[in-house]
């Protein structure tokens, strides 16, 4: 069946550190692939998205590469700002499109 | 820009009191969902609805029953409500004709049961 697993947090980094949250997959086919960013006391938002393999999402200083081969797609920022606070989810869609399969989610910290 | 809109924002319910949290979108998407979010387990879905006429359980449907009142509007309903489903709610819509549609969420619902 169709999974994500995602780094358990939470994570604490200092203003200006490098970000790296991992996330793999299990699924058939070719899933689309997500990072949806929840800051507190709201909905979940789209970060950025891959469809296909080898694709790179990008936005807001994020990005996360469709690894195919390692089933994943790490989501990096080289210089975190404390606005970046947030809990952030790796996401899957099935083929059909009428699924979708969400981590547990990672809790970010940025410290000034 | 209202996107998929959801009420109340949050509620306060006895335990057996009955509710019913309503959901719309503006996106002319077909296929609308409903997640409940708990400390440490992410979204679980409760039910999801492909195109209007048609509902489906997901994950955790027991307690629970939906309506798809037309393309727009996705209600979800608890008919006695007991203090598990203490929870945030969160509905959410997608295009999904090809599987490389993004899903859109509300601002969520915060609803306790005591």
């Amino acid at each position: 069946g169709n999974s994500v697993t995602q780094m358990e947090g939470p994570v604490t980094l200092s203003e200006e550190a490098f970000l790296t949250i991992n996330c793999t997959y299990t699924a058939t086919g070719y899933p689309s692939l997500f990072w949806y960013v929840q800051y507190p006391g709201e909905g979940l938002q789209l970060l950025l998205k891959a469809t296909k393999a080898d694709d790179k999402g990008s936005n807001k200083g994020f990005e996360a590469t469709y690894r195919k081969e390692t089933t994943s797609f790490h989501l990096e920022k080289g210089s975190v700002q404390v606005s970046d606070s947030a809990v952030y989810f790796c996401a899957l869609s099935d083929l059909s499109g009428n699924q979708f399969y969400f981590g547990t989610g990672t809790s970010l910290t940025v410290i000034p | 820009n209202a996107g998929v809109t959801q009420t109340p924002k949050f509620q306060v319910l006895k335990t057996g009191q009955s509710m019913t949290l309503q959901c719309a979108q503006d996106m002319n998407h077909n296929s609308m969902y409903w997640y409940r979010q708990d400390p440490g387990m992410g979204l679980r879905l409760i039910y999801y609805s492909a195109s209007e006429g048609t509902t489906d359980k997901g994950e955790v449907p027991n307690g629970y029953n939906v309506s798809r009142l037309n393309k727009r509007e996705f209600s979800l309903r608890l008919e006695s409500a007991a203090p598990s489903q203490t929870s945030v709610y969160f509905c959410a819509s997608s295009e999904a004709s090809t599987g490389r549609n993004t899903i859109y969420f509300g601002e969520g619902s915060w609803l306790t049961v005591v």
